[in-house]
């Protein structure tokens, strides 16, 4: 069976530090990793990585994909209370007509305090 | 603006009784999907459609049904038979052969009395 397994389930930091969240999966087929914030409605896209080794950067947050030990990881520096959310991280298996099924985890939810 | 839109914002049903949630988009998008999230887990798939008159049932479809009778429109109805209907509900859509983005609705929170 598909999965996608998130760690920690829950975080809670402090203003200023880093965090790292991780993402693993067992899939049939593979296509590409999906990272999303979700704060209280619908989630807001972060990365999508196919390749091994590259990292994406957006501001604060970077997030690189290993395809051979099947993980990823969301990296988050000088976390800010606006960085409090859930972080779902989601695998893409392609259909065979050409769309794609999305494999979600349980998400990771991140609490930043003051 | 393009993008999708679900309706209600917030639903209550009493026991026994089907709801339809909408689901709307603009973005001129193929394929559409159907996800239940409940505390503290995933998004989890009840069904999704590629293209009109056509669809397929995720990992939870018992209890609900859908249809896609236009490329805009995608209905989930929540039947009586669903046994925990309570969650919040997410539509999305993704533009076929394009990047593997999901383009997210707002959500729909259901409450059953």
């Amino acid at each position: 069976e598909d999965k996608v397994v998130q760690s920690p389930l829950s975080l809670v930091v402090h203003e200023g530090d880093t965090v790292t969240l991780n993402c693993s999966y067992e899939v049939t087929n593979f296509r590409s990793l999906l990272w999303y914030k979700q704060e209280k409605k619908a989630p807001t896209f972060l990365f999508m990585l196919t390749s091994s080794g590259i990292e994406k950067k957006s501001g604060r947050l970077s997030s690189i994909l290993d395809k051979k030990e099947l993980f990823s990881i969301l990296n988050i520096t000088a976390t800010q209370t606006g960085d409090s959310a859930v972080y779902l991280c989601a695998v893409t298996d392609p259909t065979t007509s050409g769309t794609y099924k999305y494999i979600f985890g349980t998400g990771t939810r991140l609490k930043v305090l003051a | 603006d393009g993008g999708i839109t679900q309706s209600p914002k917030y639903l209550f049903r009493k026991e026994g009784q089907n709801v339809t949630l909408s689901c709307e988009q603009n973005l001129n998008h193929d394929a559409m999907y159907w996800y239940r999230q409940d505390p503290g887990q995933g998004l989890r798939l009840i069904y999704y459609s590629q293209i009109v008159n056509d669809f397929q049932k995720g990992d939870i479809a018992e209890g609900y049904s859908v249809s896609r009778e236009k490329k805009e429109s995608f209905p989930l109805t929540v039947t009586s038979a669903q046994k925990n209907p309570t969650a919040f509900y997410l539509c999305a859509s993704l533009e076929r052969g394009g990047a593997d983005t999901q383009y997210f609705g707002p959500g729909t929170r259901l409450t059953v009395l």
